[in-house]
């Protein structure tokens, strides 16, 4: 599975669009870009996944580069709930799925 | 509704004991697995059933059997319980096998081995 990158944390203001980014620049055709997070002591939170196209749903958008080499979740009016640990995954096999160290988001 | 849920919530046991832990999905899911959440919070698989079959075994030592009686449900025994075995274990499940069926997870289970 690719490896990706994460800045290791990130404040933003409550009420404004967070974004956070992940570099994936050994990502292969066929892997998908996940998101999830955990917030404090409760089980990881699945949050939204793409292949190529942009995507949206209740919770955030997932906005991949053309190049698909990096990509950025924007919560779009983050509230204090929001504040969690952030995981950017690629994978080809959702079998192999591991969490990294993430984006601590205050 | 509880959609992924375990027990118990917290097991604190001594070393050399044997202990299980429970996992129970109610999303009519086909696929079942369990993760292992060391202190640095690195989460890692261990297992994955799909249709009560096994078909991942991560390199987890012989000490810990999954068991899924149904597809519902996918339990977890350690024998011989050791000091590193002590970390927050995670059950989840998934619609499909593949890359594009998201996991549900439980609340985890954080065992203490003193």
């Amino acid at each position: 599975d690719a490896k990706t990158t994460q800045p290791p944390s990130m404040d933003c203001a409550e009420g404004r669009a967070a974004n956070l980014p992940c570099n994936h620049s050994t990502i292969s055709g066929n892997e998908y870009v996940y998101w999830y997070r955990q917030i404090h002591s409760q089980g990881p939170q699945y949050i939204i996944h793409g292949l190529k196209n942009n995507e949206t749903n209740e919770m955030a958008s997932l906005i991949i580069t053309e190049d698909r080499k990096s990509s950025t979740l924007i919560l779009p009016h983050a509230t204090l709930r929001d504040t969690a640990v952030y995981y950017c995954i690629v994978l080809i096999n959702d079998y192999k799925l591991s969490f990294g160290a993430g984006t601590t988001v205050t | 509704d509880t959609a992924v849920s375990q027990t118990p919530k917290y097991l604190v046991t001594q070393m050399g004991n044997d202990k299980s832990i429970k996992c129970e999905q109610n999303l009519g899911h086909d696929t079942m697995y369990w993760y292992k959440q060391d202190s640095k919070k690195f989460l890692k698989i261990m297992f994955s059933y799909n249709n009560k079959e096994l078909i991942i075994n991560e390199t987890v030592p012989n000490r810990f059997s999954p068991k899924s009686p149904d597809k519902a449900h996918l339990n977890l025994h350690i024998n011989s319980l050791e000091l590193g075995d002590s970390a927050v274990y995670f059950c989840a499940s998934s619609q499909m096998t593949g890359n594009n069926s998201p996991l549900h997870f439980g609340n985890g289970t954080r065992l203490t081995v003193t």
